[in-house]
């Protein structure tokens, strides 16, 4: 049972345009999501967070909406460069009032390819 | 900066052998969770600790065991290995009751043959 979902496996830009990056879930219990870049052979790197109680946040050229009565969330980067290029994961969390976030569920990842 | 750090990072057993692996955690993080990438999955969670003491069990198989120490770093102790235990193994740490998330070690690229 995958609760967190991403449907697209892959995802070509060009340098410069904005690329959209799309997760969705199931379980209404996660309160935290999380995006992860991956480079093959590395550990995923933590690129942006929010809370279940807002629904943008915005980091430098990287930004996450979360869309809770659609159980969607979306990452844009915008300008999109090479080297953005990677796997990336979004994952969620069931923190509960609690303060660890560091326990999972991972979508299936999303493969950014930006061209030159 | 430190970050986690997680030996050997690549470990190559036999069916039925043992394998540890360790993971250090970032300075100051009290807990620590292990994670688990077969070839083209997502990481899926195995088992995580604060303050050397489990704090949560994901899909970890019986056959393997794991624990945090008193300097925090963590090993994760394999048996009876299978086919299908080669995966990609991550150790991640976050400091517990403090609004960070969890930082990921490079891995452990396990092979079992």
């Amino acid at each position: 049972d995958q609760q967190v979902k991403q449907n697209s496996p892959s995802l070509s830009v060009q340098e410069g345009r904005i690329s959209i990056l799309n997760c969705d879930y199931t379980n209404s219990m996660f309160d935290y999501f999380l995006w992860y870049k991956k480079y093959p052979a590395e550990g995923p790197t933590f690129l942006i967070s929010i809370s279940s109680i807002k629904d943008k946040n915005e980091d430098g050229r990287f930004t996450v909406f979360l869309n809770k009565s659609a159980k969607h969330l979306s990452l844009h980067i915008v300008p999109s460069q090479p080297g953005d290029s990677a796997v990336y994961f979004c994952a969620a969390s069931l923190n509960a009032g609690g303060t660890s976030y560091g326990k999972l569920t991972f979508g299936q990842g999303t493969i950014l390819t930006v061209h030159p | 900066a430190a970050g986690v750090i997680q030996s050997p990072r690549h470990l190559i057993k036999e069916k039925r052998e043992t394998a540890t692996l360790k993971c250090y955690p970032i300075p100051r993080h009290d807990t620590v969770y292990w994670y688990q990438q077969g070839p083209g999955q997502d990481p899926q969670f195995l088992i995580s600790f604060y303050e050397k003491m489990q704090s949560d069990k994901g899909s970890i198989p019986d056959r393997f065991s794991a624990q945090q120490f008193s300097d925090y770093h963590s090993e994760l102790n394999m048996s009876s290995l299978e086919l299908g235990d080669s995966a990609l193994y991550f150790c991640a740490s976050s400091l517990e009751g403090g609004d960070t998330e969890a930082f990921f070690g490079q891995g452990t690229r396990l092979t079992v043959v």
